[in-house]
């Protein structure tokens, strides 16, 4: 079935360093991503939608210019978390519709972000 | 987005029959019911999803009420594997955003 790939799984970083979370569509062109966030024990928040070619949609509280989001190609889309700070520290799931007018959405396995 | 409602939790035994509920009383004609579920530190996985009428798969099976304010996941034999956060999400289908509420946290005793 059709994958999408998560990299890194977990990371580590230092106050005020920027992260970069990248999300491969594997076996399908993905014109669109979506990027959750995730805190313990909550559901997944939609943090943006992204268009390749185009810039993201961005949900209503989230802040484009801490969170930069590039989907340069069909199967390629990434999250840059800047200027990271702890409060920043959580789960960082990506999404991929399987193509326009199906039902098929594909998550990847997500992103363990720490800040220190 | 048509909102749907689910209890926070439930649980069950291994081996037997599991019932997830979902209310969406205020579905619209062209929404699809989606059930995803989330194991722990991984993203969701699909599970099934349906329109009006009930469905079957390998994973589970899924029964729509007539008026569609309402459906159930079933999961036929429960396993120690099947323990996650099951999301009932309405979609029109139409390429949007998937909006996730609370869930079902699933706990499967042996």
């Amino acid at each position: 079935g059709a994958v999408v790939s998560q990299h890194p799984s977990w990371v580590i970083c230092k106050s005020g360093t920027s992260v970069k979370i990248e999300c491969r569509s594997l076996d399908f062109q993905a014109t669109t991503m979506f990027w959750y966030r995730q805190f313990p024990k909550q559901s997944l928040m939609l943090m943006a939608t992204s268009n390749e070619g185009s810039k993201a949609t961005y949900e209503q509280g989230v802040e484009k210019d801490k969170f930069l989001i590039n989907h340069a190609s069909l199967t390629l889309s990434t999250l840059t978390v800047t200027s990271a700070h702890p409060e920043d520290s959580s789960f960082y799931i990506c999404s991929a519709i399987l193509g326009f007018g199906t039902w098929g959405y594909t998550f990847g396995s997500g992103t363990r972000l720490t800040v220190v | 987005d048509a909102k749907t409602t689910q209890p926070n939790s439930m649980e069950s035994n291994e081996e037997e029959p599991v019932h997830l509920p979902c209310n969406h009383s205020t579905i619209s004609g062209t929404d699809y019911i989606h059930w995803y579920r989330q194991l722990p530190s991984q993203g969701p996985e699909y599970v099934i999803h349906g329109l009006t009428s009930n469905v079957n798969n390998r994973m589970a099976s899924l029964a729509i009420a007539e008026d569609r304010k309402s459906s159930t996941l079933i999961l036929h034999r429960a396993t120690l594997r099947d323990a996650a956060v099951y999301y009932c999400i309405l979609s029109n289908n139409q390429g949007g955003k998937l909006i996730f509420g609370q869930g079902t946290e699933l706990s499967v005793k042996p």
